[in-house]
Parts: structure tokens; C-alpha cells; sequence
């Protein structure tokens, strides 16, 4: 019963590039949740997302970032045109439909790099 | 909006007690967690409880809720050299969960 997966684990990209992270939740989990970790703090929440539905975007910054959580595939995490205060460890994680949002098992994280 | 607080660091000698201690401020919160954060790793879930209990008890773990104060306190008995790293506590907040710095717990030999 494999946990939460994300990929890739570390990501460089230089500034103005696009950075595309994916999450894939636990087997029998349709709800899942974004979080960052700058460096030297805790996770902030980011947004949480059911099957083709974004729910909760309140942390999500207005511009440049989006997510998506379609029908057949892993989450993904997409951000435009990074910038240095990008670089973060970005978590996923997951909880199944009936526990209402209790319980979210975390992935390892991408550590996103800036340069 | 919500703000959990927890000390930034502490140390102790193996086999000692470890008390780490978090305040949070939502007292709309039902649940509250403890994850563990190894370096360059993930967070693993150690521990969660209700807000209607006031004490849970697992293996070397002991929680402590004091909701009048908004406390909370993570107590690992017989701490050992592999407990060495970040702790977090966090609160339910709706469909997310609010995230304290984190705790460097340092073990001694």
C-alpha cells in the first residue's frame, strides 16, 4: 500500500521558467492537499482539492500559481514564470472522502530551487 | 486568522523524557496533531487528538490538551538518538490544517 508520492523529488529551474509538481494521494484517497515549506518555517496551507474540483484556494498566491486534480492522473501543482522566493519544499497530501479532511498523510515533498 | 506557536528548540540527554510544548489559538478546532520531520524528509503523523479529550496515550507518546489555555504538549518518554529531529504541532482549521514553526529536538548521547 504505497503512500503519498510526489515527483520529482528536487526540481531546479532558473527564474522565468515554468515548474510543474505532481502528487499522486494514497490508494483509496480523493482528497488532496497542497502545502510549502519555506526554509527554516512550518508547511502553509496552499489549496485542497477533490476529483476535478478545487475547494479551498485561500492560500494560494493570486498570481502565477494554479492546481489541478483531474478526473484520471496525479495532482499537479503548476507554477509560471518562478521566481527565487519560489524555492520551498512543496508537500502534497491526502486523506480519504470520509474522514473529512482528518488525517492527511504527507508525500516527501519537491524541493523546488530557484537559481 | 489563526497562529500556532511552538519553542524553536530543545535538548536532552537519551533515555530522559522530551516535553515539547505548542499554543494555538482557533478554539473551533477539533483536532490537533503531531507530525515528525526528519532532515530533507517528509512529515510523518505521530499522533492526533480529539478536542474533547483531554489526555492520549501511545507507546512512549503522551498528548496533553489543556483547551482553556489552548496547550497542547507532546511527551516522548525514554527518548532515544533517533527521535532527533523537527516536531510540529498543528489545528484543524476547516478542510486545512495551520502548522506551528516546528521544534528541534536535539538528543544527546
Amino acid at each position: 500500500n504505497a503512500g503519498v508520492m510526489q515527483n520529482p523529488r528536487h526540481l531546479v529551474r532558473r527564474r522565468g521558467q515554468e515548474a510543474r509538481l505532481r502528487c499522486s494521494p494514497m490508494k483509496g484517497h480523493s482528497h488532496v492537499y497542497w502545502y510549502r515549506q519555506l526554509p527554516e518555517e512550518g508547511l502553509k496551507f496552499m489549496v485542497y482539492l477533490q476529483k476535478e474540483n478545487i475547494i479551498d484556494e485561500s492560500g494560494m498566491p493570486k498570481e502565477r500559481f494554479s492546481a489541478e486534480f483531474p478526473k484520471e492522473g496525479p495532482s499537479i501543482l503548476r507554477i509560471q514564470q518562478v521566481v527565487r522566493g519560489d524555492s520551498a519544499a512543496y508537500f502534497c497530501a491526502s486523506s480519504p472522502a470520509t474522514s473529512g479532511g482528518y488525517e492527511q498523510y504527507f508525500g516527501p515533498g519537491t524541493r523546488l530551487t530557484v537559481t | 486568522g489563526e497562529d500556532v506557536e511552538q519553542s524553536l528548540f530543545l535538548s536532552v540527554r537519551e533515555g530522559d523524557s522530551s516535553v515539547i510544548n505548542c499554543t494555538y489559538t482557533d478554539s473551533s478546532s477539533t483536532y490537533l496533531y503531531w507530525y515528525k520531520q526528519e532532515p530533507g524528509a517528509g512529515l510523518q503523523l505521530l499522533t492526533y487528538i480529539f478536542s474533547n479529550m483531554d489526555m492520549k496515550q501511545d507507546q512512549r507518546l503522551t498528548v496533553l490538551l489543556n483547551k482553556k489555555d489552548k496547550h497542547l504538549s507532546l511527551r516522548i518518554a525514554d527518548t532515544q538518538t533517533g527521535d532527533s529531529a523537527i516536531y510540529f504541532c498543528a489545528e484543524q482549521s476547516g478542510n486545512m490544517l495551520t502548522f506551528g514553526g516546528g521544534t528541534r529536538l536535539m538528543v544527546k548521547p
